[in-house]
Formats: C-alpha cells, structure tokens, sequence
C-alpha cells in the first residue's frame, strides 16, 4: 500500500504565476489534510477535504489560495499569483473515513520557492 | 481555541541515554488526542505515538513512551537508549475527537540532536 504521495517534491516559481500542488492520498483514505510549514516553524492547518467537498478551510488565506478532492484524481492545492511569502513547505496528509483515533499519515512534502 | 505548546527549541542527548521532550497544551475539551511526530533532514511527518485523552495509561511504543499529565495538560516524550537515526525535529500535535474538523494543531517543535 503505497503512502502519501505529493508532487512535484520541489516547485519553483516566480511572483505572479500560479502553483499547483497535489497529493495523492492512500488507498482507501477518503479524508485529506493540507499544512504550510514556513521555515523554521511548525505545522499550520490550512484545509480538510473530504471527496468533493470541503469541510474546514479555515487556516487557509481568502485570497489566491483554493482547494479540491475530487471524485477521480488527486488532491489539488492552488496558490494563484504567487507572493515570496507564499515560500514554504506544504504537506498533505490523509486518514481513513470512519477512524476515531484520526492518524493522519503524512506525505514528503512539496517545497514551493518564490523567486 | 486550542493551543499547543513546545518551549524547548533545541536539546541534545548522548547516544544511548535517555532524553525527556515537553509539550503543554489548552483546551477546555476533555475528549481529544495527542501526537508526537517527528520529521528527520528528509522532512518526512513520522508518527511516533499517540495518546487518547481518555486512557489514563501512558502510551509506549518500543524505546519511545509519554508522561501524560491530563490535569496538568502536559503530554512529555521520553526516548530512551536514544539513537543516532533520532535525530530530528520533534512535534507535539493535538486533535479534537468527535469535532466537526478533524485538523491537528502543532507545536514549535523541538530539534533534538543525538551525540555519538
């Protein structure tokens, strides 16, 4: 059973373009988690989704940030107009549906620098 | 709201010995979970051991256990027997159980370096 896989590992962009993270969660996980890590800092919630919909999305900014889990396909975290502040570390993180302890299992990460 | 605290930046431990992390926490819940994750060089989230706030038995897994005080609202994590492959950063996280968002809230984290 494979983990969490998030792509690309590493993404650059410049400030004003747009940036597209996924995350593929296990099989069988219908729950996915997005964090921002900025550096030197812990972990910080930004939104839960579940297929389809989105559940909480309040840790994630108004402007230029969205979010999906679709019914077919991978998670999508969107950052449009991308700001150099917008550089960091953005995990996804998946649990299974119905589990009481919510163990969210973590994926590698994807490094966003704003150039 | 919910906060959780990590108020050691930095320890290091000899290979071997046995180091102590602190984490505190707030909430006015009683029905919640506590994690330690840890994220090596390689940045990777890895479960280390949980705590349901319900259990008043402390959680154990191999060489990595917790003192959680649940009065106090302290959940520690000891290592012992610490080994070089620990070194990493450690985070302390909280999650509501049976809320309606199932986010986990981290600490600082502490960066633990293990000495050979």
């Amino acid at each position: 059973n494979a983990g969490v896989m998030q792509n690309p590992r590493h993404l650059v962009r410049r400030r004003g373009q747009e940036a597209r993270l996924r995350c593929s969660p296990m099989k069988g996980h219908s729950h996915v988690y997005w964090y921002r890590q900025l550096p030197e800092e812990g972990l910080k919630f930004m939104v839960y989704l579940q297929k389809e919909n989105i559940i909480d999305e309040s840790g994630m900014p108004k402007e230029r940030f969205s979010a999906e889990f679709p019914k077919e396909g991978p998670s999508i975290l969107r950052i449009q107009q991308v700001v150099r502040g917008d550089s960091a570390a953005y995990f996804c993180a998946s649990s299974p549906p119905g589990q009481r302890e919510n163990i969210q299992y973590f994926g590698a990460g994807t490094r966003l620098s704003v150039l | 709201a919910q906060t959780v605290t990590q108020s050691q930046p930095e320890m290091s431990v000899q290979e071997a010995e046995t180091v102590t992390l602190s984490c505190t926490y707030d909430t006015s819940e009683n029905n919640y979970y506590l994690f330690w994750y840890k994220q090596p060089p390689s940045r990777q989230m890895i479960l280390v051991i949980r705590q349901e706030a319900y259990k008043q038995q402390n959680a154990t897994e191999n060489r990595f256990s917790v003192n959680f005080q649940k009065a106090a609202k302290s959940f520690s994590l000891k290592i012992s027997d610490s080994q070089l492959g620990d070194t990493a950063m450690y985070f302390c996280a909280f999650t509501l159980y049976g809320g309606a968002t199932n986010k986990l809230i981290f600490g600082t984290g502490t960066l633990l370096a293990v000495q050979p």
